[in-house]
């Protein structure tokens, strides 16, 4: 059975701070997606990375991919209350369509 | 360009009961993929569907099936609700050409009582 470990799974930060979000493996994957979630909506793709140890940059939002493809880390520089939402990483296999999510990261960051 | 839109958005029925969850895709999309979020936790595959026919299917009892239909649109059914089905259940899109970039609706709120 594939799982997706992350850590921390709750942080409460001030605006301001920097933090990472880390999505831990087992198993290899052939993509690992990030998606950002907030509360009655449905995850929000952020971020692709397909080739081990990629880093992808979205503002002040970095990526990275492990070298291995079994683990991952989401880098926030300066938080923004806006960034406040549920983080969760997801590895696909092959070319299916079905993703195995990790269990999310709840991020609040205080004004 | 609607996205992925679900129906109800919030849903409450009892023990036993039977529900029928709705999806429809997103423009361009054939493949749809139904995924049930329990609160705290991330979304678990529950069975993915394309050309009309159950491609992959994820460790869910027979209790959860499912329909595309030409349009490829899609149904989530689920007979003899139990308590542990309340959840969001979620459709995501997506082209079945190997791209595993997923959208997803914005999720149906089922509670069982």
């Amino acid at each position: 059975t594939q799982l997706l470990e992350q850590s921390p799974q709750f942080l409460s930060i001030q605006e301001g701070e920097n933090l990472t979000v880390y999505c831990n493996s087992s198993s290899v994957f052939s993509s690992l997606q990030w998606y950002r979630q907030e509360p009655g909506e449905g995850p929000v793709l952020l971020v692709t990375v397909v080739t081990g140890g990629e880093v992808k940059k979205l503002k002040r939002l970095t990526f990275q991919f492990g070298d291995a493809r079994k683990d991952s880390s989401l880098h926030i520089t300066a938080a923004q209350p806006g960034d406040t939402g549920l983080y969760l990483c997801a590895g696909g296999t092959s070319n299916t369509g079905k993703l195995i999510f990790g269990q999310g990261t709840t991020l609040q960051v205080k004004p | 360009d609607a996205g992925v839109t679900q129906s109800p958005t919030h849903l409450i029925k009892t023990r036993g009961q039977q529900v029928t969850l709705r999806c429809s895709p997103k423009s361009g999309h054939d493949t749809v993929s139904w995924y049930q979020q329990a609160l705290g936790q991330g979304p678990q595959f529950i069975f993915q569907y394309y050309e009309e026919e159950e491609r992959q299917r994820g460790n869910f009892p027979d209790r959860f099936s499912g329909h595309q239909y030409p349009n490829y649109s899609s149904e989530l059914n689920v007979n003899a609700l139990l308590l542990g089905d309340s959840a969001l259940y979620l459709c995501a899109s997506s082209r079945y050409t190997g791209n595993e970039k997923l959208f997803f609706g914005s999720g149906t709120q089922l509670s069982v009582l």
